[in-house]
């Protein structure tokens, strides 16, 4: 079964800070990765997606992530943080083809508290 | 466009009673999907519905569990007896079609607490 490790519960970072983020996936074939952003009280929106390709992707509010099969990872990062990153952050995998290839399955996630 | 609406956003109910989600998905999705997220167990899969096709109930958690979609569109959550443990938010995702090349899109979830 895929499985997704987020290893860092909770991380602290000063505005204008460089922020990376760590996501491992567990999964035989391909995956489909994704990094989700919730922001308190709201539902869970889209940052980024890595289906094939480059494995450097680009997403939405200046966040990247880079894909590495060697060390089946997915972080996602961003060079200056901004005081309304503060939300919590979750990366998630499902299978890229096959049955069941549209079960996300998400990692524990990461509180992002962004510092004045 | 509009997105995904869920109702109630916060349901207070005691243990033992039967309580209904309400998921309204994007216009034009034909999959729609329910998580849960609680403390404990984090963000896990409950049912899948795409189209006319079975849903895919491999993730409720037990039979008290039970969800349906009238008309391709709207769909409810039903759990019945409510226990403690179901006390969780419970978010609805829909998307274009159930593929995984499609953005499941997130309502703001219904908290559920039961007393």
């Amino acid at each position: 079964a895929q499985s997704v490790t987020q290893p860092d519960i909770h991380i602290t970072v000063s505005e204008g800070a460089s922020l990376e983020l760590r996501c491992n996936y567990s999964y035989g074939a391909t995956p489909y990765l994704f990094w989700y952003v919730q922001s308190p009280g709201q539902g869970l929106q889209l940052l980024l997606k890595y289906f094939s390709g480059d494995t450097l992707v680009q997403g939405i509010k200046g966040f990247e992530a880079e894909f590495k099969r060697s060390q089946s990872s997915f972080n996602l990062r961003k060079p200056s943080v901004h005081w309304s990153d503060a939300a919590e952050y979750f990366c998630a995998v499902v299978r890229g083809s096959g049955g069941s290839n549209y079960k996300l399955t998400f990692g524990k996630g990461t509180l992002l508290t962004v510092n004045p | 466009g509009a997105g995904v609406s869920q109702s109630p956003s916060n349901k207070v109910t005691e243990k033992g009673k039967d309580v209904e989600l309400r998921c309204d998905p994007i216009s034009g999705h034909t999959a729609l999907y329910w998580y849960r997220q609680s403390l404990g167990q984090g963000l896990e899969f409950l049912i899948y519905f795409q189209g006319n096709s079975a849903p895919d109930k491999s993730g409720l958690p037990s039979d008290r569990f039970s969800a349906e979609r009238t008309g391709g569109s709207v769909s409810t959550l039903t759990i019945q007896r409510t226990q403690q443990e179901d006390s969780a938010v419970y978010l609805c995702a829909s998307s274009l079609t159930g593929t995984s090349s499609y953005e499941q899109y997130f309502g703001p979830g219904t908290r559920l607490t039961v007393t």
